[in-house]
């Protein structure tokens, strides 16, 4: 079965320094990939997607950045944390058709102090 | 633009009761439906996924409806217990475009033992 593993589960950042947070799917290969962020009384809001090795694209602009290094491999990062960067951070998979099943990992919570 | 809206966003009610909760979407041209739960701290969970040409899935006490002409689908929960209160989320994926789900705020649910 496929499983997907999400760390750290909590950070406390100062702000200006770097974040590395990483995602990666056991059991399925070439998956769609998918970081969101949950801001505290906020709905889910897509930051990155990647189809394949990578090919990264962006939805928003913003403070950080993502790379996917290998085939179930995807990390989020970024240079200099800004307190707007906090928040609740989920990696998420799909099978490699685009219409597939969602499924999440239990998530990053990023506090920036 | 694609909008998802799910009412209400807060339900309590007495365990054993069924209840609906509801979402709606503004652009009825989706490849499908999900629906998820949230418990607090966590990921989400998948619950069901409908195509866009299905009416509606079962699995266990939980049945989603899709009436994609209205842009409507209902989560109905039979006779509920304490274990199911969480978050539900809808989301809906577009016909074009990037293909990345679109989600609603959520319901919360909490139910009295």
């Amino acid at each position: 079965s496929q499983t997907i593993h999400q760390w750290p589960a909590t950070l406390v950042q100062p702000v200006g320094s770097p974040l590395s947070l990483e995602c990666t799917v056991e059991g399925t290969s070439n998956p769609n990939l998918y970081w969101y962020r949950q801001a505290a009384g906020r709905g889910l809001q897509l930051l990155f997607y990647s189809v394949g090795i990578g090919q990264i694209s962006s939805e928003v602009p913003q403070n950080l950045s993502a790379s996917r290094p290998q085939d179930r491999q995807f990390i989020l990062s970024s240079k200099k944390l800004l307190l707007s960067d906090s928040g609740f951070y989920l990696c998420a998979w799909s099978g490699g058709e685009a219409t597939g099943e969602l499924f999440f990992g239990e998530g990053s919570r990023l506090t920036v102090l | 633009k694609q909008e998802v809206t799910q009412i209400p966003a807060a339900l309590s009610v007495p365990e054993g009761e069924n209840l609906v909760l509801n979402c709606s979407f503004t652009d009825s041209a989706i490849y499908n439906l999900q629906w998820f739960r949230q418990d607090p701290g966590k990921g989400l969970t998948s619950l069901l996924l409908i195509q866009s040409s299905q009416r509606e899935q079962t699995s266990g006490r939980l049945n989603a409806s899709l009436d994609k002409s209205s842009g409507r689908s209902t989560l109905y929960i039979a006779a509920s217990q304490p274990g199911d209160s969480a978050t539900y989320l809808c989301a809906v994926r577009p016909v074009t475009g990037r293909r990345a789900l679109t989600f609603g705020s959520g319901t919360r649910l909490q139910v009295q033992p």
